[in-house]
């Protein structure tokens, strides 16, 4: 298994463009996360999925949006990237709901210059 | 703020030193605590955990204490070797859901040769 895979790894964008952060999983896990990680910082929940078709806000959505069509990926949208978005984003996922451990992508570097 | 944080930002040790990485809480209402390692370009990865109903655990090299009284959480790593070099944070949870995991900032463990 290779886990949970996450694309690009490093990204530069400009004020105001668009981009997604891919995310896929081949464990067959329902649970599905997305964080971001701000430097010196902890990581902060910005959507969860529980499966397939479902999706809610975590902590920090604003200027997010996500979508899972398939149980294996969930990817990320930046609509208008603005410089608040830099950091390192990291998808994760599990079997359920409770708190079996969360597996972690490599997690994508983003820079909004 | 952030109701779990962590004393020290960085911690030097010798090989073959013991580790002893801290983590303070100010939710008395959580009831269960993850300790996580991450490496330079890695995603977080679970170390081990503890419940509430638990004053200590141990793994393999590593053992967690926590104090309910103070809200305090350490990490012991024994022996430690080059490979424990990383970034070590806590994470508390109140409802049972990884949805409402709040993580801390992290200490940098750099093990020196």
């Amino acid at each position: 298994n290779a886990g949970v895979t996450q694309t690009p790894k490093f990204r530069i964008l400009k004020i105001g463009q668009s981009m997604t952060l891919q995310c896929t999983q081949d464990m067959n896990h329902n649970y599905m996360y997305w964080y971001r990680q701000d430097p010196g910082m902890g990581l902060k929940l910005i959507y969860y999925s529980v499966g397939a078709g479902i999706t809610d806000k975590g902590e920090v959505p604003n200027g997010y949006n996500v979508s899972r069509s398939t149980t294996e990926d969930f990817p990320l949208r930046l609509e208008l990237a603005a410089p608040s978005q830099t950091s390192v984003y990291f998808c994760a996922s599990t079997w359920g709901q409770g708190l079996e451990k969360l597996f972690f992508g490599s997690g994508t570097q983003l820079s909004v210059l | 703020g952030e109701s779990v944080g962590l004393h020290l930002p960085t911690l030097s040790v010798q090989e073959g030193d013991n580790s002893i990485i801290n983590c303070a809480y100010s939710n008395s209402a959580s009831d269960y605590f993850i300790w996580y390692k991450q490496e330079s370009g890695k995603g977080p990865q679970f170390i081990i955990d503890i419940r509430s109903n638990m004053d200590k655990r141990q793994g393999q090299r590593v053992t967690v204490l926590l104090n309910k009284t103070v809200k305090h959480l350490s990490l012991q790593i024994a022996a430690t070797q080059p490979g424990d070099s990383a970034v070590y944070f806590c994470a508390e949870n109140l409802d049972g859901s990884n949805y409402k995991l709040t993580f801390g900032k992290g200490t940098l463990l750099t093990v020196n040769p």
